[in-house]
């Protein structure tokens, strides 16, 4: 029941930069908060980013959050090989009445 | 510091109730501010909300799964639970229950899920 699409996996060296796209429309990303989670096999979820672009409590400022219209974006800056994971957006979609997730993207450090 | 854990039988046969409960600890499942929630993942598959209960029994269905869902709470034992009636091989998947902050006491659908216990494999076979 994925709703928000975002790209099966992407990649870079250690230090460097990526950003994850998560793609909905206006009755979950276009008018609710984003949330990013960051999931690594074996381990609970953890919450990275919520209402759009804050971080919780214990997060690095090398993660950050953004939402432009019907679409939001994870950047991770400095990356390290502990940040290999499966990483997901979610929001609720008003029109479903359900909390929705991303399709989830796998970040590789090269 | 908040944790949560599944706990419940690994294996269902088809056609039968799965029962799983999320024991809290570190915080109370009391609180008027948070909801207690429970979410799937099939293998190698994304992830599917299956609802949201608060303490006062307020509780968000994911609509697809409703007629065989049902969320309780136990206030006096810290723990909030879920059942699936009539499984099949299509509910087999790991199972996570989650502390969900509302967007407000007045309009309350999860607006993030801050903490997540480390899941529990559930297979439904035969």
């Amino acid at each position: 029941q994925s709703v928000l699409t975002q790209p099966p996996s992407v990649s870079a060296a250690p230090g460097q930069k990526v950003t994850i796209s998560c793609s909905g429309s206006s009755s979950n990303i276009g008018n609710n908060h984003v949330s990013w989670y960051q999931h690594l096999p074996g381990t609970a979820p953890k919450l990275l980013i919520y209402d759009n672009n804050k971080r919780p409590s214990g997060i690095p400022d090398r993660f950050s959050g953004s939402k432009s219209g019907t679409s939001a974006t994870l950047g991770i800056t400095g990356l390290q090989t502990g940040d290999e994971a499966d990483y997901y957006c979610g929001t609720w979609d008003t029109s479903l009445s359900i909390y929705v997730f991303g399709t989830g993207t796998k970040v590789t450090v090269l | 510091q908040l944790q949560l854990r599944e706990s419940g039988p690994g294996l269902v046969k088809p056609s039968e109730t799965l029962s799983l409960t999320c024991t809290v600890s570190g915080g109370s499942i009391s609180s008027d501010s948070y909801y207690w929630g429970w979410i799937r993942q099939p293998p190698g598959k994304g992830l599917e909300w299956i609802g949201s209960i608060s303490h006062s029994e307020n509780i968000y269905y994911n609509p697809t799964l409703r007629s065989r869902v049902t969320l309780s709470v136990d206030t006096s034992k810290n723990q909030f639970s879920l059942r699936v009636t009539s499984v099949t091989a299509a509910d087999t998947a790991m199972y996570y229950c989650a502390r969900v902050t509302p967007y407000s006491s007045t309009w309350p659908p999860p607006d993030k899920i801050d903490f997540w216990g480390r899941g529990t494999l559930v297979t439904v076979s035969s």
